[in-house]
């Protein structure tokens, strides 16, 4: 069956701190790995998109990172803002007819002053 | 020049009633979709639209029925609306298929209360 799972479900961090958010995942066959953020209130934005081949690729302070076999990504913020609490979504495609997409439940991040 | 628009932005209604929520994008985008996320903030993709033909199809009940009139807008109609459906609806938009690496971009969300 064709799953994403985040953990933690939520964090709390210090502001100035760095985190790192998991999503694994048992999607085949797997076409890419996009991580969003969404805050309170608005639409999802996405911070990176990932295929097969790419294993590190980061946006600003985010980084994501993919290891293909064991089929997990995991996203690391350095450097926690205020602005970075929100919630983070995982998204896998499959390379399938109708290219499918699976969402984790998102882990929630709360920076704190 | 907001990339997806959505409207309304809130839309309370009671039971049994139709509804509708309209979407448009302006990004030239060949790809639209419609997302339900619920109060738990689990994102579900309900319908993807790909130059004006339907998708993807999830198993949404038949009340509920996406209508383009050109790939720059994809309306959601919702027939016999009923509390379950109470959620923030999502548009969003993607250059192709999210089998490609386009980004997709959404919407600010409709908040559907239904009493």
């Amino acid at each position: 069956k064709n799953q994403v799972e985040q953990s933690p479900q939520s964090l709390i961090i210090l502001e100035g701190k760095n985190c790192t958010l998991q999503c694994n995942y048992t999607v085949s066959p797997f076409s890419n790995l996009r991580w969003y953020k969404q805050d309170t209130g608005r639409g999802p934005v996405s911070l990176t998109i990932m295929t097969f081949s790419e294993n590190t690729k980061s946006n600003g302070r985010y980084t994501a990172t993919l290891d293909a076999d064991t089929k997990q990504s995991s996203l690391h913020i350095t450097a926690s803002q205020l602005s970075d609490s929100a919630s983070y979504i995982c998204v896998v495609s499959a390379s399938n007819t109708g290219n499918q997409f699976y969402f984790g439940t998102g882990t929630s991040l709360t920076v704190i002053p | 020049d907001t990339a997806v628009s959505q409207t309304p932005k809130y839309l309370v209604t009671q039971m049994g009633n139709d509804k509708s929520i309209k979407c448009e994008q302006n990004l030239g985008h060949d790809t639209m979709y419609w997302y339900k996320q619920d109060s738990k903030k689990f994102l579900k993709i309900m319908f993807s639209y790909n130059n004006k033909e339907l998708i993807i199809n999830e198993t949404v009940p038949n009340r509920f029925s996406p209508k383009s009139p050109d790939k720059a807008h994809l309306n959601l109609h919702i027939n016999s609306l009923e509390l379950g459906d109470s959620a923030v609806y999502f548009c969003a938009s993607s250059r192709s298929l999210l089998g490609s690496t386009d980004t997709q971009y959404f919407g600010p969300g409709t908040r559907l209360t239904v009493l």
